[in-house]
């Protein structure tokens, strides 16, 4: 498998535009999670979607945040508009229910530096 | 919500150096997961311990749930290991964990 795959890897966007980032997660994984990373807040957990259904979006900093999981191979975080605070990594990552009998722990993809000007 | 605590923040190491690294949380938990992330940002899983002791190579790791606490343990550190250190905790096994602030392991050749 070709682990947690994540585009852009590198956004550069100005302030007001709206940003799409995308997720493919490990096939059979049926938990994907969006994480956020800063020097200021560290790895702060955004949302989490459990069979395509998002189940806990508490960490959504605003209403200018959305994310959808449309198939079990995809999802997006948009931001819409963006803002210089914004400006962060964003991490995606995917885990299976053990009773599925795959390996336990998260897979996280290589990120989007996103920064916004 | 859950606490979670990593010691010490910073650990500056000469190579061939055993090091331990330790994570409190503040509830009972049900998952606990060591990551390395690299120099060039990667998250690389090391190990899902909820409970008790595994080893993977010269890493191992230590869970004792009932007092809170689990240790990561690297030996005959190597320029590689370089990097931060996170403990993420959660209270089911497939559930959102929440992550420490981390170590940050500096290994010099």
């Amino acid at each position: 498998d070709a682990g947690v795959i994540q585009s852009p890897r590198h956004e550069v966007t100005e302030m007001g535009q709206e940003v799409t980032l995308r997720c493919k997660p490990i096939s059979g994984h049926d938990y994907l999670f969006w994480y956020r990373q800063t020097m200021m807040r560290g790895l702060e957990l955004l949302i989490y979607f459990n069979n395509n259904v998002p189940i806990d979006d508490s960490g959504m900093p605003e209403d200018r945040f959305s994310a959808k999981m449309p198939n079990a191979s995809f999802s997006t975080l948009k931001i819409q508009p963006s803002e210089p605070r914004d400006s962060a990594v964003y991490f995606c990552a995917s885990t299976a229910n053990p009773g599925q009998g795959m390996p336990w722990g998260y897979t996280f993809g290589s990120g989007t530096r996103l920064t916004v000007v | 919500g859950i606490q979670v605590e990593q010691s010490p923040p910073d650990l500056i190491l000469q190579e061939g150096a055993n090091s331990t690294l330790r994570c409190n949380f503040s509830d009972s938990v049900n998952n606990l997961q060591w990551f390395h992330q690299n120099p060039w940002g990667q998250l690389i899983n090391l190990f899902y311990i909820p409970s008790g002791t595994k080893q993977n190579g010269r890493l191992s790791a230590t869970t004792v749930a009932t007092e809170r606490y689990s240790l990561l343990y690297i030996s005959s550190s190597q320029t590689t290991d370089s990097g931060v250190y996170f403990c993420a905790v959660g209270y089911s096994s497939a559930s959102k964990i929440i992550f420490g602030s981390g170590t940050r392991l500096s290994i010099r050749p």
